[in-house]
């Protein structure tokens, strides 16, 4: 099936420093998105994305949807230690009826104090 | 506000055993589906619905039921569950066919033994 590729798959920082992470396909995507999956919760959708080179902040989360559409970058500047939690991007895939919402494999995050 | 409530939240079920997860939304969403996550797989769509009376098989249907006789209400069956379902499982819900932003339950964590 789709595969959407996340780097990095683990990052452990300290409060207060920046965090990236990509996110990568060999498909083209006409729309992005980027959830937050915090301890024993479901998924919550951060930003959405419908432009290639669109540029979309929430609060300290800035995601960029890449030029290509095959890709997408997401950003957390200064971190603090609610950030924990898992970061999946995810795009959906026509089926001809209706569309399918294709995910990534996640990048965890852990902030120490 | 409810949202997407999914219950239970945890179950131990034996090799051989059948049960129904339950799924009900109060959001009036077409688009319901659901996934199982499991470590360093990301999430994986089982079934999906676009509406009442209208199903699809998703990327791991196998050993899964799913229904829709009604909008608010999305079970998945188990007829005869294995240890390779062990898994946690999460309903979501869009009010848009095309499944671009969707809205997570808390998850039903299943063991079988």
């Amino acid at each position: 099936g789709q595969q959407l590729n996340q780097s990095p798959q683990s990052m452990f920082i300290q409060e207060g420093e920046d965090v990236s992470m990509n996110c990568t396909s060999s498909s083209i995507f006409n729309t992005w998105l980027w959830y937050k999956q915090d301890p024993g919760e479901g998924p919550v959708l951060l930003i959405a994305l419908y432009k290639a080179g669109e540029l979309t902040s929430n609060g300290r989360l800035t995601a960029q949807f890449g030029i290509t559409r095959k890709d997408s970058f997401l950003n957390i500047s200064a971190s603090i230690p609610s950030d924990v939690g898992i970061y999946f991007c995810a795009g959906p895939i026509n089926t001809g009826t209706a569309s399918k919402l294709t995910f990534g494999t996640g990048t965890r995050l852990q902030v120490t104090l | 506000n409810a949202g997407v409530t999914q219950t239970p939240k945890f179950q131990v079920l034996k090799t051989g055993q059948s049960m129904t997860l339950q799924c009900a939304q109060d959001m009036n969403h077409e688009y319901m589906s659901w996934y199982r996550q499991d470590p360093g797989m990301g999430l994986r769509l089982i079934h999906y619905s676009v509406g009442a009376g209208i199903t699809d098989q998703g990327e791991v249907p196998n050993g899964y039921n799913v229904s829709r006789s009604t909008t608010e209400d999305f079970p998945l069956r188990l007829l005869s569950a294995a240890p390779s379902q062990t898994s946690v499982y999460f309903c979501a819900s869009s009010y848009s066919i095309s499944a671009g932003i969707q809205y997570f339950g808390a998850g039903t964590r299943l063991s079988v033994l």
